[in-house]
Order: C-alpha cells, then sequence, then structure tokens
C-alpha cells in the first residue's frame, strides 16, 4: 500500500477562484504524476516532475501550474478556477530509482472538485 | 503518439466466471504494460504488469498476455468474485525520461460480478 495523500478529497469552488490541489508521499518517491480524470473515466497526464525544482507538461493540455521545492509535495494550482475545470484530479508517484526500467506508479485516492 | 484502445467498455459476467479485458496500442517501441483497479472513490490500484521482453504473467486468479506483433494485450481474471467488481484500466508507456514515464491510459471497463 502506497502511502500518498490528496487534499481536499473534494471541493465545490464559484468560478475566479484561486485554488491548490495538494498532494504529498511519505515514500521518497522522485518522480511524481497529476492526472485528470473525467466522467467519462479516461486518465489523461497533465504534469510530471522528475525531481526536486523540476516540472514538465503531459499530454493533455492544462490551465493548471504545479511546483516541486520539496521531494514529498507536489501542489497542483488552478489561478482561476472555471465550470471547465469540473473533473477529479488524481497524484502519482514512482521510485524511479532505475533508469531504463519502468517502475510502478502508485495513485493517491484524488481530489473531486466541482466549480459552479 | 501512444494511443491505446480498450474493450470492452462494460463487462459483466457471473460470479465464478471468467473475465478478459482487451487493449491494443499503436507504438511498437512501448515496452510496459500495467493493469490498474479502481473502486469507487479510490485511487487506481495497480494488480499487474507485464514488460515487453515477457509473453505471459500470473498472480493468483489474475493474468495477463502481451502479443508484440499484434500490438495487443489482455487481462484474464479467473473465478470472479463480487470484491472484483470495479473500474480496470490498461496502459502503456515507453518514455523514461529521466526516469520519469508517461503512461497512456485506455478508456477503462467497468466489470460488475453478478452473485
Amino acid at each position: 500500500e502506497a502511502d500518498i495523500y490528496q487534499t481536499p478529497r473534494y471541493l465545490v469552488i464559484g468560478t475566479g477562484k484561486k485554488i491548490t490541489l495538494e498532494c504529498s508521499q511519505t515514500m521518497g518517491h522522485d518522480k511524481m504524476y497529476w492526472y485528470q480524470q473525467d466522467p467519462g473515466m479516461e486518465l489523461h497526464l497533465i504534469h510530471y516532475s522528475y525531481g526536486v525544482n523540476s516540472t514538465e507538461k503531459g499530454d493533455l493540455s492544462s490551465e493548471s501550474t504545479v511546483s516541486r521545492i520539496r521531494t514529498e509535495h507536489f501542489p497542483l494550482t488552478l489561478e482561476s478556477a472555471r465550470p471547465s475545470h469540473t473533473s477529479q484530479y488524481l497524484c502519482a508517484s514512482s521510485p524511479g530509482l532505475a533508469v531504463g526500467y519502468q517502475e510502478t506508479q502508485y495513485f493517491g485516492p484524488g481530489t473531486r472538485l466541482l466549480v459552479l | 503518439g501512444e494511443n491505446v484502445e480498450q474493450h470492452p467498455s462494460t463487462l459483466s459476467v457471473q460470479e465464478g466466471d471468467s473475465a478478459v479485458i482487451k487493449c491494443t496500442y499503436s507504438d511498437s517501441a512501448s515496452n510496459y504494460f500495467p493493469w490498474y483497479k479502481q473502486e469507487l472513490g479510490k485511487g487506481p490500484q495497480l494488480i499487474i504488469d507485464i514488460r515487453s521482453n515477457v509473453g505471459e504473467k500470473k498472480d493468483q486468479r489474475i493474468a495477463v498476455t502481451l502479443n508484440k506483433t499484434a500490438k495487443h494485450f489482455s487481462l484474464h481474471i479467473t473465478e470472479t468474485q463480487p470484491e472484483d467488481s470495479a473500474v480496470y484500466f490498461c496502459a502503456a508507456s515507453r518514455e523514461q525520461i529521466q526516469g520519469a514515464q508517461k503512461l497512456v491510459f485506455g478508456q477503462g471497463t467497468r466489470l460488475t460480478i453478478n452473485p
């Protein structure tokens, strides 16, 4: 069982508000990821990080931003929330110990965001 | 880029019967294929994975097969139980940029086990 946490679990907020979704892991994993999951169920990678001070955009364009100041923490921020941002956001991490060997990604429970 | 197709989108089987979910991928360079199970209100959890140098892998009631030539892989669950009811996702990955990986997921299969 992976120790990866996301807060809040549910968030209802009005249009135009700034929000930050928190993600923390206690496993010392170097690699962290954010996925967006719509009601149609498919997951899409929106951001990832190799390690501290690195952030990269994923395959799905997103208006959100991320930061990686500490190994264990990978928050996602929306400067001005809109109804189109309504979705579930899932955070994941992987050890990243071995170059050339793909490792398991462990997922958090997700944050379900509703923008009114 | 990679594209993963998953079928069926819903699957209903009687308890004790087998369930099979199939995925195809487009990028022949993909070499890692995990399967995740997602229960209601939870994040996806890895149940089994396979790498391109292996054709089949088993873990108790769960097995995965990979056909690199045809670019498809399948999840097999035998002796299904009610607790197997969930949404299952396949994924494929080839990139490992500085140790990170970019998983591309299938559309998901909602599996229901009928008692």
